[in-house]
Order: structure tokens, then C-alpha cells, then sequence
């Protein structure tokens, strides 16, 4: 309904597994997010991309890989994962990063619900 | 780091009575969104206020932006069933950082 899609909606992997997370906008914007949203704690931002560009990376640990082949299509790639990176994933866009900063309003996918074993 | 902090976490009130969210974020924001989440859902664009004292109406809805461009508020008339979720407030930072407040979540009794 937001024109940001995600698959799966739901997934459950061990700690040994490696799956993929998709994002897709159908908004023509030109920046995408992947954020992670945790119980009792903010939505915390992952990764930025600006015109397919990586533009920010808030630390996030290796076993969390994005990787944005075009501007309408954004994933993480997940490998040897914590059980406390069990979360709802959440993907945005936005127009774009207006003058370099981060302020565009942002459309979310409805997340998926990551569940690590 | 900077931190954006909302107060209450959680507020309960029965339909017909009015609700306030306050976000304070501990630095300086160049602009303030607020986005509302349903239970299950995700979260959902509200508004964006930009100017220093801004305020801007949505129906029942009423948002303010401090005057020193660090709080904003939040306020709703006449709560409604419809208005249950939580609220974020969330802003800018330095580079390309964005910070989303801890959301307070409200619950409308019938």
C-alpha cells in the first residue's frame, strides 16, 4: 500500500543459515533504508544507499550484508546470525537525501519478521 | 551520540479524552517527522515540521516544533479507537544519520 514492498514477511533461520532479505520501491525515489526495530528499543538505522551508493553504516555488524543492485531493489543478505538479531527488519525510501542529509520523509515496507534459532 | 527521547512510554485513556506525546531530542534538529505505527504494522508518515515555533494541524492532530528546534509535541483531540499505535517522533542527524524516538504507544479504551 506504501509502494515499498518486502519479502519474506516471515522467516525463521538458525544460526548457521544464510538467507536474503528483498526490498522493493515502487516509488521512483532514490534513496532506500534498511533499519531494525527490536522490542522495547527505537528503530535503529542499518544502512543507507543513495543512488545505489552505500552513503551510511551504522556499525552493523558483518553477518548483515546489504546490497543494492538498482534503486528500486535493496537487500540484506544474512549469514551466521545471533539469536538477538531476531527483530522486524524494516526497508524505507525517500526521494532522496536532500542536501546530503538524511531528511526526506521515509515510506517503510511492512518489515519482515526475522526469528534466529 | 545524540538520543531522542519521548515521554510516556505508554499512556491508556478512555475514548473522548485527549493525548500528548512530547520528544526531546538532545541536539538540535534541522526538521522533526512523526510517524504512527500500528499494532503489526509499520510505520506511517505523519508530518514534517521545519521551522522554529511551527505548528501544523491534521484534523484532530496537532504538532508543534520548539522553539530552539530540540522538542516537539504531539497532541491529539478527542481520542478515537482509530488512534491506537505508536507514535515516533524522529530527525536528522550529522552525515546521513537519522534517529527515531522511543515511540510512546497509546491505547484508546471503548
Amino acid at each position: 500500500e506504501t509502494g515499498v514492498t518486502q519479502t519474506p514477511r516471515h522467516l525463521v533461520m538458525g544460526m548457521t543459515n544464510k538467507k536474503s532479505l528483498k526490498c522493493e520501491q515502487h516509488l521512483g525515489h532514490n534513496a532506500m533504508y534498511w533499519y531494525k526495530q527490536s522490542a522495547k528499543k527505537p528503530l535503529e538505522l542499518m544502512f543507507v544507499y543513495s543512488l545505489e551508493e552505500r552513503v551510511e553504516n551504522n556499525s552493523v555488524p558483518s553477518r548483515f550484508s546489504p546490497e543494492c543492485p538498482n534503486s528500486s531493489h535493496l537487500f540484506l543478505h544474512l549469514h551466521t546470525l545471533q539469536p538477538e538479531d531476531s527483530a522486524l527488519y524494516l526497508c524505507a525510501s525517500s526521494q532522496d537525501l536532500a542536501g546530503g542529509l538524511l531528511s526526506g520523509t521515509q515510506y517503510f515496507g511492512p518489515g519482515t519478521r526475522l526469528t534466529v534459532l | 551520540g545524540q538520543q531522542v527521547m519521548q515521554i510516556p512510554q505508554y499512556q491508556h485513556v478512555q475514548e473522548g479524552e485527549d493525548f500528548t506525546t512530547y520528544c526531546n531530542s538532545s541536539t538540535t534538529l534541522s526538521n522533526i517527522q512523526w510517524y504512527k505505527q500500528r499494532p503489526g504494522g509499520h510505520p506511517v508518515f505523519l508530518i514534517q515540521l521545519v521551522k522554529s515555533g511551527e505548528v501544523k494541524k491534521q484534523k484532530r492532530l496537532t504538532f508543534q516544533f520548539g522553539e530552539a528546534k530540540k522538542n516537539s509535541s504531539l497532541h491529539i483531540t478527542a481520542t478515537q479507537t482509530t488512534d491506537v499505535g505508536t507514535y515516533f517522533c524522529a530527525g536528522p542527524g550529522t552525515g546521513n544519520q537519522f534517529y527515531f524516538g522511543t515511540g510512546t504507544s497509546l491505547t484508546v479504551i471503548p
